[in-house]
This record gives C-alpha cells, sequence and structure tokens, in this order.
C-alpha cells in the first residue's frame, strides 16, 4: 500500500520563476493538506483540499495556489518564487474534511532551493 | 497563539524507556493530542493519537492526564532508529483544527 508521494524530490530555481509541485495521497485518502518547512523548524500550514476546492488557508501570499484533481492527488504552485521560499514542502494526506480526528500522514517532502 | 510546550532536547540510552512530556493546558472539549516524530531529511512520521484515555499501538504509548493539561508519548526500548525530533500537536478549534507544529523535542538515543 502505497504512502504518500511527492515530486520532484529536489528542485532548484531561480528568483522570479514559478515552480509546481505534485501529490499523490495515501490510498482511500480524500483530504490534501500542503505545508512549508524552513530549516530548524516545524512545519507551516498553507493550505488544505478537500472535493477539489480549498478548505482551510494558513497565512501564506496568494503566490500560493493550489489543485486536487477527481483522483485526489494535488498540486501545489508557487509564482514569483522569493529567496525565502527556499523549504522543504510537505504534502499530508487524510481521510474525511479537516475536521476529522483521522491522522494526517505524510509524504518525504520535496526540496525547493532558490537561487 | 494556542501552542504546546515541550523540552527542546532530551537524552535517552540505548534500550530504556524513552518519556517525552508535553505540556498543552489551553486543551479542551474534543481536542486531540498527535505525536508525529521527523527523522533528519524525511517528511513526519504519525505515531499515536488520543483524546482523554491511555492509547498504545506497535510504536508507542500515549498517557494524557485526567485534566488533559498533558501528556506523555512513551518509546518502550528505545533504540538508535528513534532519534529524531518529536513534535506534540493540539487540534484546536480555534485554529480551524489544523496541526500547528511547534518547534518539538530533539531526541537523541545514545549507545
Amino acid at each position: 500500500d502505497a504512502g504518500v508521494t511527492q515530486s520532484p524530490t529536489h528542485l532548484i530555481k531561480t528568483r522570479g520563476q514559478q515552480v509546481t509541485l505534485r501529490c499523490s495521497p495515501k490510498s482511500g485518502h480524500d483530504t490534501v493538506s500542503w505545508y512549508q518547512q524552513a530549516l530548524g523548524q516545524g512545519p507551516q500550514f498553507i493550505f488544505q483540499y478537500y472535493e477539489e476546492e480549498e478548505r482551510q488557508r494558513g497565512n501564506f501570499p496568494d503566490r500560493f495556489s493550489g489543485h486536487q484533481f477527481p483522483n485526489y492527488s494535488s498540486e501545489l504552485n508557487v509564482n514569483a518564487l522569493l529567496l525565502g521560499d527556499s523549504a522543504l514542502y510537505l504534502c499530508a494526506s487524510s481521510y474525511g474534511q479537516g475536521y476529522s480526528n483521522q491522522p494526517q500522514h505524510f509524504g518525504d517532502g520535496t526540496r525547493l532551493s532558490i537561487l | 497563539d494556542a501552542k504546546t510546550t515541550q523540552p527542546p532536547s532530551m537524552d535517552c540510552a540505548e534500550g530504556r524507556a524513552a518519556n517525552l512530556p508535553c505540556n498543552h493546558s489551553t486543551i479542551s472539549g474534543n481536542e486531540y493530542v498527535y505525536w508525529y516524530r521527523q527523522i533528519h531529511s524525511q517528511g513526519p512520521q504519525y505515531i499515536i493519537h488520543g483524546l482523554k484515555n491511555n492509547e498504545t499501538n506497535e510504536m508507542a504509548s500515549l498517557i494524557i492526564t485526567e485534566d488533559r493539561k498533558s501528556s506523555t508519548l512513551i518509546l518502550p526500548h528505545a533504540t538508535l532508529r528513534d532519534t529524531a525530533v518529536y513534535y506534540c500537536i493540539v487540534r484546536y478549534l480555534n485554529s480551524n483544527y489544523q496541526l500547528i507544529w511547534g518547534a518539538g523535542t530533539k531526541l537523541i538515543i545514545k549507545p
């Protein structure tokens, strides 16, 4: 049973560029959440998708956007990249919308470096 | 800002029980406590969660105090592979039940 898978594992971009990160949830999960983790810090919540709609959002600018597809997979898009966007981007999946007590399961992330 | 409080670091001898404390004094009602760990360069790994009763699974035990204001994660027989950052998280209603992460506890298992 495959867990949460993310691609690519590493990515290098330059300032001003745009990036798309991808996530396939664990089998049986329908909710996808995205997190940003800077070095030495805990993950910070970006947003959550359920039924192909953004349901909740953390304190991130509109440069961060996403999408969920009918098969529950998801994309995270970041426009106009800044040096401060360099981080590990984590995808987590779960069953049931955010109010469920079911735990989220994480992928190993995409390491994004901005030059 | 509703968060949990954990010691920044702890050591434990290999083969001994590792007891990781967490304070969550503002917890209420139907807010669950979750524990995750993150080994370097990997995504967070779910360990266990609970509401008010003690919980046990193949990885660990979770002991929640009767007033629910604190909890302890117990790794019964720590191995070197248990060296990681351990996060205690409460899904607070005023955070729309999202996971709000602190800095966690860096647990080092020593041979």
